[in-house]
């Protein structure tokens, strides 16, 4: 069974910086792309970054690029988010996402956690 | 930057055709992913590469993706199934998620 845990959420303050990781069980992890995905309260998904397999590709979305770094130890098979610079738009819940290329499908979700960027 | 357009809301009454669009520039050229995300839950994907239903999706949940349009339809809908809909495709080296479309099942 395919497990998905996020921890390192909590409150930072604005500028800040705090890294998330992503336990993965239940799939050989370096056969597959991982991704995070946030949603701010009561707002839709939008995509953070993703990550190749072997960790050699990056991918950001255009809000988070120079301010968050996305990698993966395969040995650990965890995911990891490190973000800098955090502002108060970066509230959300982020969920790590078991993703399936080539078509950047996520076929498999994290429980999600919170982020509050507030002073 | 690619944009996906959802509308926000679609409402039907159980038993009836529940229908998403997913508008975006030539979208039928892509692959498109849809997920259903009930509240206070985490998304599941529902249809992927435009019309296939992972194991464990009921058979009434269908896709198509041609022109700009793709369209997630649900066949007799049922009360379970309100939730919040999304699309998703893969653009230029990003992930685009639509804004979303809220069921309900009056």
């Amino acid at each position: 069974e395919v497990e998905l845990l996020e921890s390192g959420g909590g409150l930072v303050q604005p500028g800040g910086s705090l890294r998330l990781s992503c336990a993965a069980s239940g799939f050989i992890f370096t056969n597959y792309a991982m991704s995070w995905v946030r949603q701010a309260p009561g707002k839709g998904l939008e995509w953070v970054s993703g990550v190749s397999g072997s960790g050699g590709n990056t991918y950001y979305a255009g809000s988070v690029k120079g301010r968050f770094t996305i990698s993966r130890d395969n040995a650990k098979k965890t995911l990891h988010l490190q973000m800098n610079s955090l502002r108060a738009e970066d509230t959300a819940v982020y969920y790590c996402a078991k993703s399936v290329t080539p078509d950047w499908r996520h076929d498999y979700w994290g429980q999600g956690t919170l982020i509050t960027v507030s002073a | 930057s690619y944009e996906l357009t959802q509308p926000p809301s679609v409402s039907v009454s159980p038993g009836q055709t529940a229908s998403f669009t997913c508008s975006g520039d030539k979208l039928g050229d892509k692959y498109v992913s849809w997920y259903q995300q009930k509240p206070g839950q985490s998304p599941v994907l529902a249809i992927y590469q435009d019309t296939k239903r992972p194991s464990g999706i009921p058979e009434r949940f269908s896709g198509s993706n041609s022109g700009n349009t793709a369209t997630l339809t649900i066949s007799g809908t049922q009360a379970m199934d309100e939730a919040d809909y999304y699309c998703q495709a893969w653009d230029s080296s990003t992930v685009v998620f639509g804004g979303g479309t809220k069921l309900t099942v009056l």
